[in-house]
């Protein structure tokens, strides 16, 4: 069954540090997302791409984060300076079409020290 | 109003009960919801998509009512491995494609 992979599952950096997520969408699907989680809080939506474009952004998606997609297959996201409180699960997800449900990644636990 | 709204939990139930959670939502502009589960610290898995007219998949059925700004999930036949956070979203068409989830709503399925 396809799924959307996440590289790596946990990422520890020091504050003030880039850090970039990475992740392989589901390969015929057109829409992506990611989304983060903080430890036992509800997962809060970041930023959806579409058509090699960023189609919706949160308010949570300031300067610090951005999104690319560098080649046919990954899905990036970096965060330039590392705040404490970026520390999270970070999830990508993708789906076929829009509206529609999405299926997600296992995670990349952010740990910033 | 928090834009959708679940009661947290936990619903402890025997096998083989029967368990319905309801989700209200605020944002009017919201077009589509969907039911998701997610095990303890993992990825949310996409349970069923809801619609106006119903949606059933084996023991699980969802309802969206758009006059009460609501969405069920009624699970039959509750099973162990139906543990789990039951997390409602909500999602946006037409342009703007932002997703709302759910605090989410404990279940635990008791043997």
């Amino acid at each position: 069954e396809p799924e959307v992979t996440q590289t790596p599952s946990h990422q520890v950096t020091q504050m003030g540090q880039e850090v970039i997520l990475r992740c392989v969408p589901i390969s015929n699907h057109l829409y992506f997302y990611w989304y983060r989680q903080i430890l036992g809080q509800k997962v809060e939506f970041l930023v959806s791409f579409y058509n090699n474009e960023i189609s919706e952004k949160s308010e949570i998606f300031d300067d610090q984060f951005s999104v690319e997609r560098p080649d046919g297959s990954n899905f990036t996201l970096k965060i330039r300076s590392t705040k404490l409180e970026d520390s999270a699960m970070y999830f990508c997800a993708s789906s076929v079409r829009q509206p529609s449900g999405a299926f997600f990644g296992q995670g990349t636990r952010l740990t910033v020290v | 109003r928090k834009e959708v709204e679940q009661d947290p939990g936990p619903f402890n139930v025997p096998e083989g009960a029967t368990v319905a959670f309801n989700c209200t939502y605020s944002n009017s502009a919201s077009q589509s919801f969907f039911w998701y589960r997610q095990d303890c610290r993992k990825e949310p898995k996409l349970l069923m998509s809801v619609y106006s007219s119903g949606n059933e998949d084996g023991r699980f059925t969802a309802q969206l009512n758009r006059a009460s700004q609501y969405i069920s999930l009624l699970i039959r036949d509750s099973k162990l491995s139906d543990s789990a956070t039951y997390l409602c979203v909500g999602e946006n068409s037409g342009g703007y494609q932002k997703v709302t989830f759910g605090t989410g709503t404990k279940l635990q399925v008791i043997p």
